[in-house]
């Protein structure tokens, strides 16, 4: 069974204060690792898609890698309008259905 | 351009109703999910469709839960006799490509479900 971990579940920064988010996963075989980004009431927002160990992706303050057990989102000199919770999702190879398997999410508070 | 677009926002029923749910996916998209959210939790999968077809209904909690997307576009997510177990934001979300693609889903803000 695919398992997404993500660690820690909240995390509080000072602005400027640089950090990174633990995703691990298990996963009989990775089609796609996927970030998401989800603000209160609203739905998760895509943000990154690693598709092979070693690979990264950046945007703005954001840099996404990824391990064959584990990916990390660095934000580097976050400002408060970085506060959201980041979603981390897996999806296997193989099957019909292609869903998301997500982890419980990690809550970033960056205070100015 | 539309996105995703959900309706309604918010849902209050007495346990024991129906619910139904409405999901707008963007223009021609060919697969679209429904996921259940629970406060504090990420997304778990529900259902799945290619066009009109419902390729993976693995994820639906009981027999109460039924899904359909008759013409390849709308759906609908219906849930019968409600309990308050179902209280949840229910997700849609839609993807381009069709099934084993790697492409990203897109999601809609979602419907707050409350069952009283």
């Amino acid at each position: 069974e695919d398992q997404v971990t993500q660690s820690p579940e909240a995390l509080r920064l000072q602005e400027g204060e640089s950090s990174s988010l633990n995703c691990s996963y298990t996963v009989s075989g990775l089609r796609g690792l996927f970030w998401y980004r989800q603000d209160p009431g609203k739905g998760p927002e895509f943000l990154f898609t690693l598709y092979s160990a070693g690979e990264e992706k950046e945007k703005e303050r954001l840099k996404a890698t990824l391990t064959k057990k584990e990916s990390f989102l660095h934000i580097t000199a976050p400002k408060p309008e970085d506060s959201a919770t980041y979603l981390c999702a897996v999806q296997a190879i193989g099957g019909a259905n292609s869903k998301l398997t997500f982890g419980k999410g990690i809550t970033l508070s960056v205070r100015p | 351009g539309a996105g995703v677009s959900q309706s309604p926002r918010y849902k209050v029923a007495k346990r024991g109703q129906d619910v139904a749910l409405r999901c707008d996916p963007i223009s021609g998209h060919v697969s679209l999910f429904w996921y259940q959210q629970a406060l504090g939790q990420g997304p778990e999968f529900l259902t799945y469709f290619q066009n009109e077809a419902q390729l993976d209904k693995s994820g639906l909690p009981s027999d109460r839960f039924f899904a359909e997307r008759p013409e390849g576009s709308v759906s609908t997510l219906k849930i019968q006799r409600t309990q308050q177990e179902d209280s949840a934001v229910y997700l849609c979300a839609s993807r381009r490509a069709g099934s084993h693609s790697n492409q990203p889903q897109h999601f809609g803000d979602g419907t707050r479900l409350s069952i009283l």
